[in-house]
This record gives C-alpha cells, structure tokens and sequence, in this order.
C-alpha cells in the first residue's frame, strides 16, 4: 500500500508569512505532485515533478513553488501567504507506468 | 488544452438502488486514461477504477463500472447496489498521453449521498 504523509495537517498562518508544507512518500514513486482543493473548483494542480531537483508549473502555479530534494520528499512553499491561498492542500505520488495516483491526508491551510 | 467536466454537483439515492454519474472530457491527444476518485467524508481519496482509451471495453471494478462512450467524450460512474458507505464526493480525472510527465487533470466533483 503507497504511503504518502503530509505535515503540517493543519495550520493556521498569518498574512504575508511564509508556509511550507511537506510531503513524504515512501514507495519509490517517481512522480510527486500537490493539488489544492475548493469547495466547488476540485482538486487543481499547483506544481508537481517527475525526477528530484526539478519542479513543474501546473494550473494554478502563482504565489506558490515547490522543492523536490530526494524522490522521497516534495515541499509546498508560499513565500507570502494570502487570504486566498485558504484551502485544503493535496500531495499525491505515482510511478510513471502506473498512472494510479495515492493521495496524501491534506493539510488544512487558513490564511489569517 | 485538456478540461475535466462534471456538471452534477450532488446527487441523492436510496440504498441498494443505482447510482450514475456523468464526466466529459475535452483532449486532442488520440491517447488518454481516465479515472475515477472517491473522496469519503474524512477528507481520505481513493482510487476506484480506470480506462484506458484504446480498449473498447467498460472497465468495472466491483460494484463499480464506466459508461465510455469515445465518440462523446464522455466516462460515466456507474455505481450499483449502493451502501450507506458509497456516500461521498466522486472525482473524474484524466491524464493525456502516453509519455511521462504528464499531470492528473480533475473534473469539480459529484457528491452522493446514499440514504436508507
């Protein structure tokens, strides 16, 4: 069974500070990625990588970037965080043959 | 660019009967694989079933089957005799291509409750 943890899995974080969420996986998955969630916008995607050291822009990439310094692990970081960035946040991981996404628990994010 | 739509946003049911959910999806690529997620009430999502767009058959899974109609673009969730438990928010995603790199897109989410 893939295992992905996130933390924090709450937080609470003040205007323009800086946030960083981490996600750590631990089967080996090549692909990593994180999503955020809104009640009626689902799950989009904010960055995501495929190989350690390298990041990708997904949909929504702005006020945020992501850091993959070992396949195992992949950091959310808002350098300045707004009222907008509220939201429940989604890491994932797959292999490239596999296609099969497994989901981290979320991390609840309130901007203050 | 590819989109993900699911226009029904909650649907309401009683146990044991059938449920179907409708997805459609825009891509130009001639290869693709779509999903469906399960989000359960304690915020967990799951992976329940897949197709991959060249194989002709509907994919089922259990009490879970899909309704591909190529033509339409279109991936129905077809869930029979449900439970009380199959209620939840169910996700259609996509992912075009065959080659790596390449990120599950997801639909807004349909959400089910199942009564007795």
């Amino acid at each position: 069974e893939a295992a992905v943890t996130q933390s924090p899995r709450s937080k609470v974080a003040v205007t323009g500070g800086k946030v960083t969420l981490s996600c750590h996986q631990t089967n080996n998955h090549d692909y990593m990625y994180w999503y955020r969630q809104d009640t009626g916008h689902g799950l989009r995607l904010i960055h995501y990588s495929y190989v350690a050291d390298s990041t990708e822009k997904g949909d929504i990439p702005d006020g945020y970037k992501a850091s993959r310094p070992s396949q195992e692990n992949f950091s959310l970081i808002l350098e300045l965080a707004s009222l907008s960035q509220t939201a429940v946040y989604f890491c994932a991981s797959n292999q490239f043959s596999g296609n099969t996404l497994y989901f981290g628990e979320g991390s609840r994010l309130i901007v203050v | 660019a590819q989109k993900v739509t699911q226009t029904q946003t909650s649907i309401s049911v009683v146990e044991k009967t059938t449920v179907t959910m409708d997805c459609v999806y825009e891509t130009r690529d001639s290869s693709y694989f779509l999903f469906w997620y399960k989000q359960t009430a304690s915020g967990e999502i799951v992976f329940l079933i897949r197709q991959d767009s060249y194989k002709k058959e509907n994919a089922t899974v259990g009490h879970y089957s899909l309704n591909f109609q190529k033509p339409k673009s279109s991936i129905g969730l077809i869930i029979t005799a449900t439970q009380i438990e199959d209620s939840a928010v169910y996700f259609c995603a996509m992912r075009e291509g065959l080659q790596g790199g390449r990120a599950l897109i997801f639909g807004t989410g349909t959400t089910v409750s199942v009564s007795p």
